[in-house]
């Protein structure tokens, strides 16, 4: 197995461009999750899914879409790149579910950079 | 959501035992303690989970207290590769399918020196 994986590794984009950063995963996890980490800090929660076609926010949502039409994807789209949407983005899967492991998988990540 | 609060650093030495604390005090019933490392420029990596009293696995050990407002990970002997930042995180998978947001706190960065 492959795990998760993301692509791509490292961006930069112009203030205002728009572009979509990929995450798969082939462990068959209903759950899957993407974060953003700034320098120094704790990861933060923008979108989570529970299962293809149910997505809802976490806590920083604002300027990022993410849909999940299949088990494996979970795409998340910035919408006008901002400087400061600069940060590393990880997706995470997980099997979830009552009495399930609360261990997350997570992918290697992608550093975005916005000028 | 339960808030976590753990020291922002550590420092220890190879060969010993390190134990990172983190307080949850208003932790609820469904809530299972949840415990992540990261090392730099990697995604972070489960380590131990667990509910009430102790859990141990081939990397660490997990105490909880009967009241379940703080608990403690245990790493026996130390070594370099150990240093990273170690996140607690409280959460549940709520009875109807949904999800808790697992919320990651800023973590403990552990430096082990020689």
């Amino acid at each position: 197995n492959a795990g998760v994986t993301q692509t791509p590794k490292f961006q930069v984009l112009k203030t205002g461009q728009s572009m979509t950063l990929q995450c798969a995963q082939d462990m068959n996890h209903e759950y899957m999750s993407w974060y953003r980490q700034d320098p120094g800090m704790g990861l933060r929660l923008i979108h989570y899914s529970v299962g293809a076609g149910i997505t809802d926010q976490g806590e920083v949502p604002n300027g990022y879409n993410v849909s999940r039409s299949t088990t494996e994807d979970f795409p998340l789209r910035l919408l006008s790149a901002a400087p400061s949407q600069t940060s590393v983005y990880f997706c995470a899967s997980s099997l979830g579910g009552r009495g399930s492991s609360y261990e997350q998988y997570f992918g290697p990540g992608t550093r975005l950079t916005v000028t | 959501l339960a808030k976590t609060t753990q020291p922002i650093s550590m420092d220890s030495y190879e060969g010993q035992e390190v134990n990172i604390t983190c307080s949850h005090n208003n932790i609820a019933t469904n809530d299972y303690i949840t415990w992540y490392q990261q090392f730099p420029s990697q995604g972070p990596r489960f380590i131990i989970q667990g509910y009430k009293t102790k859990v141990t696995n081939e990397v660490a050990s997990l105490f909880i207290p009967a009241d379940r407002k703080s608990s403690t990970l245990s790493l026996p002997r130390v070594s370099l590769s150990d240093t990273a930042v170690y996140y607690c995180l409280v959460g549940a998978y709520l009875f109807s399918g949904g999800y808790n947001k697992l919320i990651f706190g800023a973590g403990t960065r552990l430096a082990v020196h020689p």
